[in-house]
């Protein structure tokens, strides 16, 4: 079954306590790519990638990192949480925003930083 | 910077009748402008996209219509059912690069019976 898979699916955790959001997909997609949905301001895109050691800023970067040492894989840290990264997270992979396919989403990862 | 607005942030519906939301793009260079809807809990999904060389797309009940002059484009959907009640969500890419989307602040809709 295609599939984005997001692990944890709920962190509560604290100021300063770095996590990585694990993201994999199994459909051999060169896009993938990290949002953040918060109430009032839709999804907000935090980086993108378009293949394998290529990543790019989204909207909102700040406080992130990611990185593409395997296709299938796209992990998003954050060294030093801090609450106003308190969010729901989505990742999504595609064959391209340009391509005829669609992004696929996760089921989202619903983090809370206290 | 680039920017796109969503209206009206919620709307209410008689069950059969059309629904309409609007949104505008700051960036002219954007050519790629797809909806996606959520269900309350669930992922986003895409719903209808349409590409800048084109005016207007229709799928069964759903249809976008792009003005690249005025720089907004519509969702359109008609007949409504109780399971279009969701939030609705328009985005806009393809300006600074082909994989950066900006989405709008997303549409509540809900469906009266």
């Amino acid at each position: 079954e295609a599939q984005v898979t997001q692990n944890p699916r709920y962190l509560i955790t604290v100021t300063g306590k770095k996590l990585t959001v694990t993201c994999s997909q199994n459909m051999n997609h060169e896009y993938m790519s990290w949002y953040r949905q918060d109430p009032g301001l839709g999804l907000r895109q935090i980086y993108y990638s378009m293949n394998v050691e290529v990543t790019d800023k989204g909207d909102v970067p700040e406080g992130y990192k990611v990185s593409r040492k395997e296709k299938r894989n796209f992990p998003l840290i954050l060294e030093s949480p801090s609450p106003n990264q308190t969010s729901l997270y989505f990742c999504a992979s595609g064959r391209g925003l340009n391509s005829n396919q669609p992004q696929h989403f996760g089921d989202g990862t619903r983090l809370s930083i206290l | 910077g680039e920017n796109v607005e969503q209206h009206p942030s919620t709307l209410s519906v008689q069950e059969g009748d059309s629904a309409v939301i609007k949104c505008t793009y700051s960036d002219s260079a954007s050519n790629y402008f797809p909806w996606y809807k959520q269900e309350l809990g669930k992922r986003p999904q895409l719903i209808i996209d349409i590409r800048s060389n084109v005016g207007e797309k229709k799928d069964q009940r759903i249809a976008v219509t792009l003005n690249k002059t005025a720089k907004h484009f519509s969702l359109h959907i008609t007949e409504t059912q109780p399971e279009d009640s969701a939030v609705y969500f328009c985005a806009a890419s393809g300006y600074s690069s082909a994989s950066k989307i900006i989405f709008g602040s997303g549409t509540r809709l809900s469906i009266r019976p």
